[in-house]
């Protein structure tokens, strides 16, 4: 158990709906950072908050959202849901302090765009 | 160019086998690199950070070349429990992209009896 749960674990949606999938990080962690994992492909960094505030992104357009909040948990926002969304979603906690620090991963959120 | 390239395979290996798994990554920055485990629809489990001096974890050796970029995974004496999926990882530790993984496509191992 890493101490990172997310939720929902499975959910369809609609071409076009909107979706939020969240993630409670480990205790102790200030840094949450969420990935998406097609289906044959490595995870591919979406991006990181740190602090209540976006600490990085990745190569996702901007219908892709997230917040964190004072507790270190965190929301992922997808608007305008295209086919291609279909993917794992997973959260990584972790506590930025420079290299050596260990990044969990939680068990992920399955999401079907049909 | 991706950050990290690794071949997908998959790679069929009986019991009892030696199977290695390289990964090459384009960024002379990196500065952290690791090997994941990941069993059909989990997620990735942290199967060992990779050292510039190499490390052995049981039938387990990683081995990191900075010179040529690359990362490598060793596994002896294959087990039947060994059938994943392995992602190389990498993680440039600082500015922007603190924190940040890296992760190539993944490798697919089937150990068969």
């Amino acid at each position: 158990e890493t101490g990172v749960t997310q939720s929902p674990t499975h959910l369809i949606k609609t071409r076009g709906q909107q979706v939020t999938l969240r993630c409670s990080s480990q205790s102790g962690h200030n840094t949450v950072s969420w990935y998406q994992q097609a289906l044959g492909q490595g995870p591919q960094f979406i991006f990181q908050y740190y602090r209540e505030e976006e600490n990085g992104r990745g190569n996702f357009p901007p219908r892709f959202s997230g917040l964190q909040f004072p507790n270190y948990s965190s929301e992922l926002n997808v608007n305008a849901l295209e086919l291609d969304d279909s993917a794992l979603y997973l959260c990584a906690s972790s506590s930025i302090t420079g290299s050596g620090n260990t990044i969990y991963f939680g068990e992920g959120s399955w999401l079907t765009v049909v | 160019r991706k950050e990290v390239e690794q071949d997908p395979g998959p790679f069929n290996v009986p019991e009892g086998a030696t199977v290695a798994f390289n990964c090459t990554y384009s960024n002379s920055a990196s500065q952290s690199f690791f090997w994941y485990r990941q069993d059909c629809r989990k997620e990735p489990k942290l199967l060992m950070s990779v050292y510039s001096s190499g490390n052995e974890d049981g039938r387990f050796t990683a081995q990191l070349n900075r010179a040529s970029q690359y990362i490598s995974l060793l596994i002896r004496d294959s087990k039947l429990s060994d059938s994943a999926t392995y992602l190389c990882a990498m993680r440039i530790d600082r500015g922007s992209t603190l924190g940040r993984l890296y992760f190539g496509r993944g490798t697919q191992l089937t150990v068969w009896p």
